[in-house]
């Protein structure tokens, strides 16, 4: 399996506290993305990187932000957390774009904002 | 990138062959045939992928037909762990990959 770490795997958290989730991978991939997993969507891209530092958005990125400092770790932010935002969160990386490269994702963090 | 349809759930015996279907009509040239699956809470797992030829791994086998409007992916001796969600996608160059609902295995006894 590819070297994906996630944390925390759970929280629970009240609305409109600030909450980061962090990615980290030890297999020096460029890509790493940010999904959410709800009941009837699939996963839908939340964010993603193409590098330190390079970042854009994806389809449902309204309320979160991301950053990647190091090559190895990519944080999520919800800057005040909704109850919309209870979720499945997967990082995934990839060593080129989706089209030409596999996409690995890792464990999830499941998220509850009450 | 293109759409794909899989059926909502399929059934399987173990020990048997699993084949699972997935129509990608109007995929184009570049774009490249994905299968991932997602067991129960788990992240999605990468199983293979092709572009017009046939693929085979240790996992499983990508069947690609010549107008790459279908495609088939055939797990050979499927065992209970391999109950799961088995999702199709066809992608390009460009960032994501977009997970439809999938089809739900369930590899019975």
């Amino acid at each position: 399996d590819a070297g994906i770490t996630q944390s925390p795997r759970h929280k629970v958290t009240e609305t409109g506290t600030p909450v980061t989730l962090r990615c980290h991978q030890t297999e020096n991939h460029r890509y790493m993305y940010w999904y959410r997993q709800d009941p009837g969507h699939g996963l839908r891209l939340i964010h993603y990187s193409y590098g330190v530092k390079d970042t854009d958005k994806g389809e449902v990125s309204d309320g979160y932000s991301v950053s990647r400092s190091k090559t190895e770790d990519f944080l999520l932010t919800l800057e005040s957390a909704t109850s919309s935002q209870t979720s499945v969160y997967f990082c995934a990386i990839s060593d080129g774009p989706s089209g030409t490269d596999t996409q690995y994702f890792g464990p999830g963090t499941r998220l509850t904002v009450l | 990138d293109a759409k794909t349809t899989q059926p909502t759930s399929m059934d399987c015996a173990e020990g048997r062959a699993a084949n699972l279907p997935c129509n990608h009509s109007t995929i184009s040239g570049n774009e490249y045939v994905y299968w991932y699956r997602q067991i129960h809470s788990q992240g999605p797992q990468y199983i293979i992928h092709g572009l017009k030829n046939n693929e085979t791994n240790e996992m499983a086998s990508l069947i690609i037909t010549e107008d790459r409007k279908s495609s088939t992916l055939i797990l050979p001796h499927a065992t209970l762990r391999d109950t799961a969600v088995y999702y199709c996608i066809v992608t390009g160059s460009n960032y994501k990959l977009t997970f439809g609902k999938g089809t739900l295995l369930t590899v019975n006894p």
